[in-house]
């Protein structure tokens, strides 16, 4: 069964600190993995990544994809309490329009 | 621009009623609709999505069902609420392909059901 697995569950820091977030999956025909940023309601969209894109970066937040060991990683540096939100990594595959989410992380940075 | 609307924004049911949330997808044709429910601050479960009007693929058998009567509109129903109903809901869209296109989420609607 396909699984994507996100940790920590839950992340306290304080302003100006940096963060790293984990993304583990193991799915059949990995397609691309996606990272979203919700605060209140709706997820928004914060990077792509694929077989041909690797490694994306946006101001102070970047991610790579790991797909020899199955894994991606969500940077963000110098965090700010707009930061505070939850982040949520998804998977697609080839053949089925699914995306899978994990299970989440929290992040609340401290002022 | 696509923008994609649901509706209610929140919802206080009581156990053995009825359920029927709306969502509708504008500026964009065939899009791939899912819908989601997310339990408090955690990840986001797929309950159903549809490729095509009539066309509803069922992730979790539960007592809640989905129609897509037209292009751009995916309802969530349920004929009687359980407790176990309550969450967050939320409706998506993508590009129809296969995996390279990201989804864009609703506002979502609030559910408690008492």
């Amino acid at each position: 069964e396909d699984k994507v697995v996100q940790s920590p569950l839950s992340l306290v820091v304080h302003e100006g600190d940096t963060v790293t977030l984990n993304c583990s999956y193991e799915v059949t025909n990995f397609r691309s993995l996606l990272w979203y940023k919700q605060e209140k309601k709706a997820p928004t969209f914060l990077f792509m990544l694929t077989s041909s894109g690797i490694e994306k970066k946006s101001g102070r937040l970047s991610s790579i994809l790991d797909k020899k060991e199955l894994f991606s990683i969500l940077n963000i540096t110098a965090t700010q309490t707009g930061d505070s939100a939850i982040y949520l990594c998804a998977v697609t595959t080839s053949g089925t329009y699914k995306y899978i989410f994990g299970t989440g992380t929290r992040l609340k940075v401290l002022a | 621009s696509q923008t994609i609307h649901q509706w209610p924004a929140t919802l206080v049911q009581p156990v053995g009623s009825p359920l029927s949330l709306e969502c509708t997808v504008e500026g964009t044709s065939n899009p791939n609709l899912y819908w989601y429910r997310q339990a408090a601050g955690r990840g986001l479960q797929l309950l159903f999505y549809s490729v095509g009007i009539g066309q509803i693929s069922s992730e979790v058998p539960q007592n809640l069902s989905a129609s897509r009567p037209q292009d751009r509109q995916f309802i969530l129903s349920s004929k009687k609420l359980l407790l176990s109903d309550s969450g967050f809901y939320l409706c998506a869209w993508s590009v129809l392909d296969f995996g390279y296109n990201e989804q864009f989420f609703g506002p979502g609607t609030r559910l408690t059901v008492l």
